[in-house]
């Protein structure tokens, strides 16, 4: 059974500040995404990430994958305001015989950046 | 381009009352799925749907049923609700395995409540 844990679950960070987020997975897969998801809202697509080492950068977020090691870190460099939500890592279980992939998510990282 | 399209977006239910939540998307996508997400939890799958004319079970089946109407529709029904669905409802889409970079699409939710 595949099993996602991201850490911290919650984090609270000033303005200007650097943290990562860790995401740990279980079983091998090269396929790994990060949501976010503000209050009431749905999932918004951030970055996916295809093959070992992997690395993608959108603004003040950055992802990487390490397939070997079965961890992604999602990055955040000088945090605003605005990028307080949930964030979510979620891993692709892979050709299931059935033809189809299917996400396996972890709990979420909450994160609010005080201004 | 509306991608995945969830009705209804709110629903209030008794308990032992049935209701159907209903899903298309627009992407031309292969695959088909239906989560629910709780607090703390992340999101879980319910079922799937691979291809059109196929459906199978995910982590938390029970006291749900799928029918994969079409390509482009997959709907989820409660046959008799009770307070332990209370959850929000995720619909997403995906193209076939192997082909493009295997992205998901999320619908905007259904926030049911059971009374």
């Amino acid at each position: 059974e595949l099993k996602v844990e991201q850490n911290p679950l919650f984090l609270s960070m000033q303005e200007g500040k650097n943290y990562t987020i860790y995401c740990n997975y279980s079983t091998t897969s090269d396929r790994l995404y990060w949501y976010r998801q503000d209050p009431g809202k749905s999932l918004e697509s951030l970055f996916v990430l295809l093959s070992n080492g992997a690395v993608k950068q959108e603004g003040r977020l950055m992802a990487s994958l390490d397939t070997k090691a079965r961890l992604s870190t999602l990055h955040i460099t000088a945090a605003v305001h605005d990028l307080s939500a949930t964030y979510f890592c979620a891993v692709d279980k892979g050709y299931s015989g059935a033809g189809s992939y299917q996400l396996t998510f972890g709990k979420g990282t909450k994160l609010s950046v005080i201004p | 381009n509306a991608g995945v399209t969830q009705t209804p977006k709110f629903q209030v239910l008794k308990t032992g009352q049935s209701m159907t939540l209903q899903c298309a998307q627009d992407m031309n996508h292969n695959s088909m799925y239906w989560y629910r997400q709780d607090p703390g939890m992340g999101l879980r799958l319910i079922y799937y749907s691979a291809s059109e004319g196929t459906t199978d079970k995910g982590e938390v089946p029970n006291g749900y049923n799928v029918s994969r109407l079409n390509k482009r529709e997959f709907s989820l029904r409660l046959e008799s609700a009770a307070p332990s669905q209370t959850s929000v409802y995720f619909c997403a889409s995906s193209e076939a395995p192997g082909t493009g970079r295997g992205g998901y699409t999320f619908g905007s939710g259904t926030r049911l409540t059971v009374v």
